[in-house]
């Protein structure tokens, strides 16, 4: 199983609302990440996870919440968004978050499409 | 940060081969080029990486300049299944971090 998977596909929610997003990947991968793709711009990190430790984040405000329940699952917690939150979030796994030259190829999720009204 | 740029946009004809050019001019010796691509709405797709050396697999074929200041994609019977956003990304060393760039929207054309 080559595959990451993420859920819900579209997601539309108020700015007073509380949502989550949720990913998966079966492959024994130990690190995973959330992107954020606006229309039109390449993907921007905003989370790394290394063996379920938040390892990295991107001064991402604190109305996005990561968290990392198992090796095999990530979410995000979604509270207060503002319509300028509204984009394709990205989902990614790799075998492992790890120092020097290693190749760490990222596989990607189809995304979950967010509309904050 | 090692950074990349490429052109915003490129046509190709059905058949020949799409060479898409990256420049990293400040990548370092143990950074990796990586390609992917991001069909619409879809997310990103894996492609090829390398380090010094010419790299081919069943995709592409990607060519590493000597000095690894640029790079360049090769797909060399485009198809247009292959109309897509090409991004050319440098691993950061030392983090698993990727930064992409603005990437290439390639249209192949019949």
């Amino acid at each position: 199983d080559t595959e990451v998977t993420q859920t819900p596909k579209h997601l539309v929610m108020g700015m007073t609302n509380k949502k989550s997003l949720k990913c998966e990947q079966h492959m024994g991968h130990r690190a995973m990440y959330w992107y954020k793709q606006k229309a039109k711009k390449p993907p921007e990190l905003m989370f790394v996870y290394s063996y379920e430790k938040l390892s990295i984040n991107e001064s991402v405000p604190s109305r996005f919440s990561p968290e990392c329940p198992n090796s095999s699952l990530l979410n995000l917690h979604l509270h207060a968004l503002q319509p300028e939150d509204s984009a394709l979030y990205l989902c990614a796994s790799s075998p492992r978050d790890s120092g020097g030259p290693r190749v760490e190829t990222q596989y990607f999720g189809p995304g979950t499409r967010l509309l904050v009204l | 940060d090692a950074k990349t740029t490429q052109p915003p946009s490129m046509d190709c004809a059905e058949g020949r081969a799409a060479n898409l050019p990256c420049n990293h001019s400040t990548i370092s010796g143990n950074e990796y080029v990586y390609w992917y691509r991001q069909i619409h709405s879809q997310g990103p797709q894996y492609i090829i990486h390398g380090l010094k050396n010419n790299e081919t697999n069943e995709m592409a074929s990607l060519i590493i300049t000597e000095d690894r200041k640029s790079s360049t994609l090769i797909l060399p019977h485009a198809t247009l299944r292959d109309t897509a956003v090409y991004y050319c990304i440098v691993r950061v060393y030392n983090f698993n971090k990727f930064y992409f760039g603005s990437g290439t929207k390639l249209n192949v054309k019949p």
